[in-house]
């Protein structure tokens, strides 16, 4: 079973703007991961953050994490049509466990 | 290094028919984890085989079934196939335990196999 939700589950914005997308996830957990989707292929790993750290940085891409709350968030800056993708959240033990992703549609 | 290959691309299939489904991980990945994602249920982990030995399986009838081989190449099987069994198969590898703290942690996934079952 998927270990979470994320919201929204879809998302189209104009090029330039910024993209946030939310996940939840139901265990404690050592580390949460991102990962992005391109229609159908692979998923290519983005960045991971531990269960120590509150907020990282890579590239245009800005990761929070709440443990408190079971909650992490994606923020994708001056987005580019090169974008357009699904994203996913992922905790890791053995495996990893995804949530259901959001589609994004970034607009030329 | 070269990334994860997945063969075959595309595959059709009728029901009760079986297939295999290989994987060549990332060279010195001693780890690898194939997943199914459908639309209906997402991405679900079928299990993890590290150094030929299956460590990890989810929660998948025993229809499908996987091996690894002593260079690390893996495949997977699915007998009896399903109409429900349409999926895009995914392959990951990850480096081996103890090569950097929490880079065993981090997948390399493969294009996938889309497998179309009539």
């Amino acid at each position: 079973s998927q270990q979470g939700e994320e919201d929204p589950q879809a998302l189209s914005i104009q090029e330039g703007e910024n993209a946030t997308m939310n996940c939840s996830y139901k265990t404690s957990i050592n580390n949460l991961q991102w990962y992005r989707q391109n229609s159908g292929r692979g998923l290519v790993h983005l960045i991971l953050i531990r269960s120590n750290e509150r907020e990282k940085h890579s590239g245009r891409l800005r990761v929070t994490l709440d443990t408190s709350k079971k909650s992490s968030s994606l923020l994708i800056t001056a987005s580019r049509a090169a974008d357009t993708a699904s994203y996913f959240c992922a905790t890791s033990d053995y495996k990893l466990s995804f949530g259901a992703g959001t589609t994004v549609t970034v607009r030329a | 290094k070269a990334g994860v290959t997945q063969t075959p691309r595309y595959l059709i299939k009728t029901r009760g028919q079986q297939v295999t489904l290989s994987c060549s991980p990332i060279s010195g990945h001693r780890s690898v984890s194939w997943y199914q994602q459908t639309p209906g249920q997402g991405l679900q982990f079928l299990f993890e085989y590290f150094s030929e030995t299956q460590r990890n399986k989810g929660n998948f009838p025993g229809r499908f079934s996987g091996r690894q081989f002593s260079n690390s190449r893996s495949e997977m099987n699915v007998s009896t196939l399903e109409l429900g069994d349409s999926a895009l198969y995914l392959c990951a590898s990850s480096p081996e335990e103890g090569t950097g703290g929490l880079a065993k942690n981090i997948q390399y996934f493969g294009a996938g196999t889309r497998l179309s079952v009539l």
